[in-house]
């Protein structure tokens, strides 16, 4: 059974860093890219970036200066690292996945966690 | 970056009625096009990907279709279950993009 499920802590202080972690069952993180999306309440969904099955990685550039994705396959886990938070950074992150070998688009997702950037 | 436009953003049906949600790219994306429902506190669910391509597990009742710029979801015949958020998503280029969303609600 596919899941992906999201973890890390629901409050950051602003300029901190927020830390993320999917962790993911039923499916190998070397035969499926994992990305990782926010959605800020009320607005609609921004792509983050992704951890590929070879392990390279790509941004979105609007982040790009802040994000850091890595991963840890012994654990099944991808991490989201994001510096310099603001208070425009609240939101619904997920994490979702693709299959590597077609161009198909994500199918399963996390249900999300909920971060809120506040003082 | 590619500019989805999503329309309507909110719809209101009733029980057995057809419904189309509409997504234009402000770019050719070749059909790289996927239609996920979302319920409230759940993971949003795929429902079409590429286009026109039924997930497994999907009722017949959604379908998909489009080319170009242009993309419509259509739900045949509106279930309970079917009141949701619809949104799309394109990946054909980086960054995927979405559009913002329509909230079908019941009538």
């Amino acid at each position: 059974q596919v899941q992906l499920k999201e973890s890390g802590p629901g409050l950051v202080q602003p300029s901190q860093t927020l830390s993320l972690t999917c962790t993911v069952s039923g499916f190998s993180l070397t035969s499926y890219n994992v990305h990782w999306v926010r959605q800020p309440p009320g607005k609609g969904l921004e792509w983050m970036g992704r951890m590929r099955y070879n392990g390279d990685t790509s941004y979105n550039s609007a982040l790009k200066s802040r994000l850091s994705i890595s991963r840890d396959t012994s654990k099944n886990q991808v991490f989201l690292k994001m510096n310099s938070l603001q208070t425009d950074d609240t939101g619904t992150y997920y994490c979702t996945r693709d299959v590597a070998i077609f161009n198909y688009g994500p199918d399963y997702w996390g249900q999300g966690v909920m971060v809120t950037v506040s003082s | 970056d590619i500019q989805m436009t999503q329309s309507p953003s909110f719809l209101s049906a009733s029980v057995g009625d057809r419904v189309t949600i509409n997504c234009k790219a402000s770019q050719n994306i070749n059909k790289y096009l996927n239609w996920y429902q979302q319920k409230l506190g759940e993971a949003p669910k795929r429902l079409i990907y590429n286009t026109n391509n039924l997930q497994t597990g999907i009722p017949s009742r959604f379908s998909g279709s489009g080319s170009g710029t242009d993309y419509t979801l259509t739900i045949s015949s509106l279930q309970p279950e079917d009141f949701a958020t619809y949104f799309c998503l394109q990946h054909n280029s980086f960054p995927n993009t979405f559009g913002a969303g329509t909230k079908l609600e019941l009538k």
